[in-house]
């Protein structure tokens, strides 16, 4: 069985400031993780993921992540916090079955940028 | 690529109606997921095609809820004998190449059940 937990449904940081929000999963077998964005009545729009190659990933708009087996966790952050980053974020963690990828998510977390 | 496309945005019914909706995935994607997301909870499984081939479905899928891709393109989920449960965001992805490649999502049909 796989699952997420996203510490803090709701994450406030200042306009420049550093985001962070944390990511655990547990999974019987290597994961495979994702993060994702959504905007209020939008789907999920892919931020980075992690398929078992470099531990730190890169994803868009200047956000990254770090898998780290030992603590089982894929925490997001960006160094520099902008308006626009105000959204919810998942975490996810991909289970390969039949030939597919079935994602289980996290509950989100809602990110807010204050001036 | 246009992206995932999912029609309607909105579908308001009421209880014991049923409802259809419909997925364009990206052309060449052959696979394609539909989640259920309510409020405040991230979206949950409910079934998974590769082609036409309806590969997995959750335990989430009752009895009332069938979805097909008929020709391993569009994907209809329906919806039948509508219950006040049933109102949540219902969210279409598709992706394509090794299973473990990342899933692009539509915009979503958010349902409410009056």
């Amino acid at each position: 069985a796989q699952s997420v937990t996203q510490l803090g449904s709701h994450v406030s940081v200042s306009e420049g400031a550093l985001v962070l929000l944390r990511c655990n999963y547990s999974s019987s077998v290597p994961p495979y993780l994702f993060w994702y964005v959504q905007y209020p009545n939008q789907g999920l729009q892919l931020l980075l993921k992690y398929t078992s190659a470099a531990t730190l990933v890169k994803g868009i708009n200047g956000f990254e992540a770090e898998f780290k087996k030992s603590e089982t966790s894929f925490h997001l952050t960006k160094p520099s916090a902008h308006m626009s980053d105000a959204a919810e974020y998942f975490c996810a963690v991909g289970l390969l079955t039949g030939g597919g990828n079935k994602l289980t998510f996290g509950t989100g977390t809602q990110l807010k940028v204050e001036l | 690529d246009t992206g995932v496309s999912q029609n309607p945005r909105h579908k308001i019914t009421k209880r014991g109606q049923n409802v259809t909706f419909r997925c364009d995935p990206i052309s060449e994607h052959n696979r394609l997921y539909w989640y259920r997301q309510t409020l405040g909870q991230g979206p949950e499984f409910l079934t998974y095609f590769q082609n036409e081939a309806q590969l997995e479905k959750s335990r989430l899928l009752s009895d009332r809820f069938s979805a097909e891709r008929p020709k391993g393109s569009f994907s209809t989920l329906e919806i039948q004998r509508t219950e006040q449960g049933d109102s949540a965001m219902y969210l279409c992805a598709s992706s394509f190449g090794q299973s473990n490649q990342p899933q692009h999502f539509g915009d979503g049909t958010r349902l409410s059940i009056l």
